[in-house]
């Protein structure tokens, strides 16, 4: 089991261009998330999917849209990237009580 | 969900118990005690969770107090690689298993 996989790893981006940020998990689970970390701070979540079809915002959803493609895939896409999108995002799946969650991307906007 | 209050920072010796606190006063009857860590810049790995009962596994063992308004977490022989900042969440089980994360504890073991 590769368990949550995220690409790209790394991504540097000008201001007001977009990208989409990828996450599969091969766990069967129904429920996953996407959270950015910012640095010295925990983690905030953007959006999650607790089903294949549904999504919900979070703590900051603003300046993202999410796609639940499948069960396995739940994509972030950043329409006009902006400085303040500078981050780290993980994507996380869970069961009804654990969340096992991806290595993460480096976004960073100039 | 209720909040959490965790100290910053601790350190502990290698070899010996690590023993990190939370305060959750506010904590509701249905809402669980959730520890995960998190190494270095990896994602954020589960740990153990309880709801009023004490929890053990081969991480780690949960503490919670009687009233339930408190927890410590127990590392019972620390290791180098156990350095890494510790989040203690609360949260109701099951629904969207969305999680609130603070700031953490950041945990130094020192050989």
């Amino acid at each position: 089991n590769a368990g949550v996989t995220q690409t790209p790893k790394f991504q540097v981006l000008k201001t007001g261009q977009s990208m989409t940020l990828q996450c599969a998990q091969d766990m069967n689970h129904n429920s996953m998330y996407w959270y950015r970390q910012d640095p010295g701070m925990g983690l905030r979540l953007i959006y999650y999917s607790a089903s294949e079809g549904t999504t919900d915002k979070g703590e900051v959803p603003n300046g993202y849209n999410v796609s639940r493609l499948n069960k396995r895939e739940f994509s972030l896409r950043l329409e006009s990237a902006a400085p303040s999108q500078t981050s780290v995002y993980f994507c996380a799946s869970s069961t009804h009580y654990e969340q096992y969650f991806g290595p993460g991307t480096r976004l960073t906007v100039t | 969900d209720a909040k959490t209050t965790q100290p910053p920072s601790m350190d502990c010796a290698e070899g010996r118990a690590a023993n990190l606190p939370c305060n959750h006063s506010t904590i509701s009857g249905n809402e669980y005690v959730y520890w995960y860590r998190q190494i270095h810049s990896q994602g954020p790995q589960y740990i153990i969770h309880g709801l009023k009962n004490n929890e053990t596994n081969e991480m780690a063992s949960l503490i919670i107090t009687e009233d339930r308004k408190s927890s410590t977490l127990i590392l019972p022989h620390a290791t180098l690689r156990d350095t890494a900042v510790y989040y203690c969440i609360v949260r109701v089980e099951g629904g969207a298993n969305n999680l609130f994360f603070g700031t953490g504890t950041r945990l130094t073991v020192i050989p």
